[in-house]
């Protein structure tokens, strides 16, 4: 069963950094690609960024690049986002997900929370 | 970038009632599109894929159609588990978008 845990969250000041982890169980991690996507209180989702099963390629919203680095540890199973510069508008529950069949989002982890607050 | 648009943002209706959530991308996106549910304080749960594909797993009361730039999301007949926030998203190029939401309240 797919299972993806993130971590990593928490309250952290304006311009500060901070390194978020999902760490993924139950498939073939460095067969998929992995995504982050995120989700400010009250408000739709937001796509974040991309980074293909073996690390060739990343793709970022426009919102985040420049600021934020995906990357992945294929012989950790576990996919990060660095977070530099973090504004208040980047205040959010924080998804990683699981690209299927396509880049389907078809498996998510619980989410992590990331308050930007002075 | 692929905008996505959603119509209506706000649905109120019964149990047994058959609703139809509309789905709208600023240029073609051929069938990459998926449907997802939400309640709150939980993770989205994929419901349709490349526009009518249904997951597995998802009842078959609901159902997606459309190509291009129209799509709908249709639920036969409501069940109470099915009030939840639900969300279009393309997948064709990046960067993927989601449409704004819509909830679907209880009349």
């Amino acid at each position: 069963q797919v299972h993806l845990v993130e971590s990593g969250g928490g309250v952290v000041q304006p311009g500060r950094s901070l390194r978020l982890s999902c760490a993924a169980s139950g498939f073939t991690f460095s067969s998929y690609g992995m995504h982050w996507v995120r989700q400010a209180p009250g408000k739709g989702l937001e796509w974040v960024a991309v980074m293909w099963y073996d690390g060739s390629q990343t793709n970022y919203a426009d919102s985040v690049k420049g600021r934020f680095t995906i990357s992945r540890d294929n012989s950790k199973n576990t996919l990060y986002l660095q977070m530099s510069s973090l504004r208040v508008e980047d205040t959010a529950v924080y998804y990683c997900a699981r690209g299927t069949g396509g880049d389907v989002l078809a498996n998510w982890g619980q989410g992590t929370l990331v308050t930007v607050s002075s | 970038d692929i905008q996505m648009t959603q119509s209506p943002s706000t649905l109120s209706a019964s149990v047994g009632d058959r609703v139809t959530i509309t789905c709208r991308a600023s240029q073609s996106i051929s069938s990459w599109l998926a449907w997802f549910q939400q309640t709150p304080g939980k993770a989205p749960k994929l419901l349709i894929y490349k526009a009518s594909s249904l997951e597995s797993g998802v009842p078959s009361r609901f159902s997606g159609s459309g190509s291009g730039t129209e799509f709908t999301l249709t639920i036969s007949s409501l069940q109470p588990d099915d009030f939840a926030t639900y969300y279009c998203q393309h997948y064709n190029s990046y960067p993927y978008t989601f449409g704004q939401g819509t909830k679907l309240e209880i009349k």
